[in-house]
């Protein structure tokens, strides 16, 4: 049961232009998102995240928009540049539990190209 | 800056043989978990420790125990390796009170032939 889904294994986008991540889940107790970027031999970094009562996070090119309605969340990247080719990995927080359960979507493979 | 560090970056054991993964964080954390990370699976949660001596079932256990004698270290055990845990394997951490901010080591590649 994939509870976070990242139905684009891959994209490609142009240097300069927007690269949109998406990404989907169908636990509504999830309280907060992350996006964390993972190049090759290197454990994943944390980007950016948004809690549940917000709609829009920004960090310089990096914004996170969350529709709970439709429990979408995507990852905007405005310019690319070619250093963001790396796997996107979405996750979703569940403060429930006594450690946090942090649950990850897929992965999305994003190249920008020169 | 935390610093998560994993004792092997690639590794290569024969099937039915005991691997011991090893992680240590410098940050006095007191979560650490164990991940393995597959193509089209993306991460999934093997076993998870939020106290010295203390640890809890993820939600891929089975093949695999776990060791947390001290706060720093958490390893992860393989007692009879098999072909199918041939994948990568991630260590992270995170502080009882920022839960939601796991740091990651670098990662272990194991292939059991």
């Amino acid at each position: 049961d994939q509870q976070v889904k990242q139905n684009s294994p891959s994209l490609s986008v142009q240097e300069g232009r927007i690269s949109i991540l998406n990404c989907d889940y169908t636990n509504s107790m999830f309280d907060y998102f992350l996006w964390y970027k993972k190049y090759p031999a290197e454990g994943p970094t944390f980007l950016i995240s948004i809690s549940s009562i917000k709609d829009k996070n920004e960090d310089g090119r990096f914004t996170v928009f969350l529709n709970k309605s439709a429990k979408h969340l995507s990852l905007h990247i405005v310019p690319s540049q070619p250093g963001d080719s790396a796997v996107y990995f979405c996750a979703a927080f569940t403060g429930g539990t006594s450690y946090g359960k942090l649950t990850f979507g897929q992965g999305t493979i994003l190249t920008v190209h020169p | 800056d935390v610093k998560v560090t994993q004792s092997s970056r690639y590794l290569v054991k024969r099937t039915g043989e005991k691997v011991f993964l090893e992680c240590v964080q410098d940050m006095d954390h007191e979560n650490m978990f164990w991940y393995r990370q597959d193509p089209g699976l993306g991460l999934r949660l093997i076993y998870f420790s939020y106290d010295v001596k203390m640890k809890e079932k993820g939600d891929i256990p089975e093949g695999y125990s776990v060791s947390r004698e001290k706060k720093e270290r958490f390893s992860l055990i393989l007692e009879s390796a098999s072909t199918n845990q041939t994948s990568m394997y991630l260590c992270a951490s995170s502080l009882v009170d920022r839960r939601n901010e796991q740091y990651f080591g670098p990662g272990t590649r194991l292939t059991v032939t």
